[in-house]
């Protein structure tokens, strides 16, 4: 089993819709919880970064934690076809032996105008 | 502003050819890491730094090594470059927070 899974998409919306993107983890000890937008022929780019379950907003954009269920979520509200583009989870366990990042497969976005 | 550059965005090189990757962070991370990204088969781990010359492998080492003499900067080796380590190469760092990443280097052995 792999520690993180996310479902590879593709995602097609329509422009204006919420979008949600998940993953879900298997390892406990995980604390930290980010969501990168990588576009095509670029590195990742960071968009949110939390620490404890809950929520956190930033504009467009709600990450959501939920450590009891291991689960993760990216919202999208008001999707614009400039948010097409590959989503990959993220988490790391810095308490643990070893600091690895680890990543989903990614999920591939599309926002149709 | 944050800061990791990759030396290479393009990079071809033939079979067999000894091949360096370098990745350069302003930060001050400890962390330091390099993957492989592959169509379907996502983000994968080749090897980790978490401190000046300290390594360890990551979930695909096989083929590769790596360098770290400095704080600031994590090479990737390919002592000798066979076809199938065509791909994306993307270097990151952290520390105690999220990681940030390069631009990658999209490298072509023939």
């Amino acid at each position: 089993q792999k520690e993180v899974e996310q479902d590879p998409g593709p995602l097609s919306v329509p422009e204006g819709a919420i979008v949600s993107l998940n993953c879900t983890y298997s390892n406990s000890a995980f604390q930290y919880f980010m969501w990168y937008r990588q576009y095509s022929r670029k590195g990742p780019e960071l968009l949110m970064y939390t620490y404890s379950s809950g929520n956190k907003e930033d504009g467009r954009f709600t990450a959501q934690v939920d450590k009891s269920s291991k689960y993760i979520s990216l919202f999208i509200r008001d999707s614009q076809p400039s948010d097409s583009a590959t989503y990959l989870c993220a988490m790391i366990d810095y308490g643990g032996a070893t600091n690895k990042l680890i990543f989903g497969t990614g999920t591939l976005l599309a926002v149709q105008p | 502003d944050v800061k990791v550059t990759q030396s290479s965005r393009y990079l071809v090189k033939r079979t067999g050819e000894k091949v360096f990757l370098e990745c350069v962070q302003d930060m001050d991370h400890e962390n330091m890491f390099w993957y492989r990204q592959d169509p379907g088969l996502g983000l994968r781990l080749i090897y980790f730094s978490y401190d000046v010359k300290m390594k360890e492998k990551g979930d695909i080492p096989e083929g590769y090594s790596v360098s770290r003499e400095k704080k600031e900067r994590f090479s990737l080796i390919l002592e000798s470059a066979s076809t199938n380590q065509t791909s994306m190469y993307l270097c990151a760092s952290s520390s105690g927070g999220a990681g940030h990443f390069g631009d990658g280097t999209r490298l072509s052995i023939l």
